[in-house]
């Protein structure tokens, strides 16, 4: 598996945009690169994911750099309700030929008021 | 909107007992998932299902743990018998599109 590398905390005011930063040094061409958060004693929530070209959705942005390296996931407009631990995943196949994301321990956001 | 199912959302236990956890995916999810999630780390796979076949329990301690999804429908997680070293939440997510797993809200089990 691409291992990935981020921060264990971050802060960010409310109303502001949250830059989550991730380094993946070691992905392969075939390699997604995801991005999940878990609200505190909740499962894991879906976010974005991408390959190469940035991505936007409803809930954030997704921007991978050229060579593939880093990626940064922006929350353009920072609310309390998205305090919680960020993950940095990138898949790879399994044996049977299906993806498996594997979690690392994610960056805790805090959204101060 | 469709969720994941998992029950009991608390389970607290003592040492060598037996203790099973339910999962009821989102309807027509062929893939799901058990992950084991211990305070203050990320989620680890256990297994994962396509329909009713394991494609993957690689980290799953066979000697204590089983999961079975009959019918490939809803599936269960058996561990016989509990350690202490269990305690965590156990999480159920399933998956209609590789990569985007939709999780339950856990269960959070407690060994004495």
């Amino acid at each position: 598996d691409a291992k990935t590398t981020q921060p264990p905390s971050m802060d960010c005011a409310e109303g502001r945009a949250a830059n989550l930063p991730c380094n993946h040094s070691t992905i392969s061409g075939n390699e997604y690169v995801y991005w999940y958060r878990q609200i505190h004693s909740q499962g894991p929530q879906y976010i974005i994911h991408g390959l190469k070209n940035n991505e936007t959705n409803e809930m954030a942005s997704l921007i991978i750099t050229e060579d593939r390296k880093s990626s940064t996931l922006i929350l353009p407009h920072a609310t309390l309700r998205d305090t919680a631990v960020y993950y940095c995943i990138v898949s790879r196949l399994s044996n049977s030929g299906n993806e498996k994301l594997t979690f690392g321990t994610g960056t805790r956001l805090t959204i101060i008021p | 909107e469709a969720e994941v199912a998992q029950s009991p959302r608390y389970k607290i236990t003592e040492k060598s007992q037996a203790v099973a956890f339910w999962c009821d995916p989102i309807s027509g999810h062929a893939t799901l998932y058990w992950y084991r999630q211990i305070l203050g780390q990320g989620p680890e796979l256990l297994v994962q299902f396509q329909d009713e076949s394991v494609v993957d329990d690689s980290q799953l301690p066979k000697d204590r743990f089983s999961a079975e999804r009959l019918k490939g429908v809803d599936s269960t997680l058996k561990i016989q018998p509990a350690e202490l070293g269990d305690s965590a939440m156990y999480l159920c997510a399933s998956s209609l599109t590789t990569g985007e797993l939709f999780f339950g809200e856990g269960s959070r089990l407690t060994v004495l």
